[in-house]
Parts: C-alpha cells; structure tokens; sequence
C-alpha cells in the first residue's frame, strides 16, 4: 500500500523558505507512471495546485506560485521536496504532497499545516 | 488557465435523498481528464470519480459521475451519512491542474 508522508516545520518567519519533504513508501518515486505533486489548502478555505514533478525531473507549476516554487525529486531516499521562497502570511496553509496519474490524484499524504508568522 | 466554477456552493439535503453537484469550465477539458474528490474535515482528501465518470476503487455504485466538454456533474443517489463533507473538482487535462471552489454537501 503506498503510503506519503509530510514532514517539516510547522512554523517559518515572513520572508524566509518554506521546506517540506515528502516520503514515498510501498513503491518508487522513479516509476514513469506518475506525476509527484504538491497541493496546498490555507484553513477554512479549497485546494490550490502548486506543482508536480515528473520522475526525470520534468515539472510544472502554478504560474501564480512558479517564481517562488522549487520541487525536486531524490530517488535514492524516495522522497520528493517543496521549497517556496519569500513566504508571507498568505502561504499560510496545509500542504499535501500526492501521486498523480491517469487516475488523477490517488494517494495523498495526510497533510501537514505550515503557519507564517514571526 | 482552466477555471472550474462549482455549483452550488452548500447543498443542504436529508439522507436517502439525491444529491447533484456541478462542475463548470472555462474551457473544454481534453479527454474529460476531470476528477472528483471528497474530503471531510481534518482529512485529506479521496478520490471519488476520474475520467469524469469512473470510480475510483472502493467507492460505492450510489456514485456517479458524467459530462464531457466543460459540463460535468457528480451525483450521489440516496445520500448516506458518511457521504456529508465538502466535495472538490479538478481537471488535469492541462497545467496547472486546477481545482474547483468546493460545494459543501450538509445535513439538512
């Protein structure tokens, strides 16, 4: 059963970079099947696409984010990264990481909730 | 961009009721690349439908999904307890992936 799970600090000043790690177990982020994204969701509000990451390192991401957005993938840990730069109180959120495929998105980790504040 | 506007934003219904959601594009999604997601609170969201009208596996036959072009609906024909949460669309036809605003599907 694959299984992602979010991990990172749950708190970052204005102004600095947000960094988030994904970690893929039950099957191998190097498999050209799937796309590996990252979805945002501030409280209270919807779901927000940032980006995904393809297996060769191929991407693609929100334009409204794309200036601020780094995804990379480390296929010898099996994880996937998120780092937004120059964050305000707006990125203010939870962030999930998922698979995406020809069934759409899939799997989701459980989220983790990032707060900007100083 | 693809903008995808839901319809209506809250749904009030009893259980054993029908319950139709819509989901709106700016634009023809290809290949009906339209999905269908359910989320209750605290919790990730589950894909409900994708293709537009397949379910994912584990979701129960009262699910159902159709449209094509830029109008898809999602229907759940006797609304069970467990069905009340917030439901989401998304299009991954073409970059970004963008998702719906949400209905909100309550108790009445």
């Amino acid at each position: 059963q694959l299984q992602l799970q979010e991990s990172g600090p749950g708190l970052v000043k204005p102004s600095e970079t947000l960094s988030l790690t994904c970690t893929v177990s039950g099957g191998s982020i190097s498999s050209g099947d799937y796309y590996w994204a990252w979805i945002r969701q501030p409280p209270g509000k919807g779901l927000e696409w940032i980006g995904k990451i393809y297996y060769n390192g191929g991407t693609f991401f929100n334009p409204s984010l794309k200036s601020r957005v780094t995804i990379s993938l480390d296929a010898s840990k099996n994880h996937l990264s998120l780092n937004l730069r120059s964050v305000t109180a707006a990125d203010t959120a939870v962030y999930y990481c998922a698979r995406q495929g020809s069934l759409a998105t899939d799997y989701w980790g459980q989220g983790t909730l990032v707060t900007v504040s100083s | 961009e693809i903008v995808l506007t839901q319809s209506p934003g809250t749904l009030s219904l009893s259980p054993g009721e029908r319950a139709t959601l819509s989901c709106r594009a700016s634009q023809s999604v290809t290949s009906n690349y339209l999905a269908w997601y359910q989320q209750k609170p605290g919790q990730a969201p589950r894909l409900v439908i994708y293709d537009a009208s397949i379910r994912a596996t584990g979701i129960p036959d009262r699910f159902s999904g159709s449209g094509s072009g830029t109008d898809f609906t999602l229907t759940i024909s006797r609304l069970e307890p467990d069905d009340f949460a917030v439901y989401y669309c998304q299009q991954y036809a073409s970059s970004p992936n963008t998702f719906g605003q949400g209905t909100k599907l309550e108790i009445k």
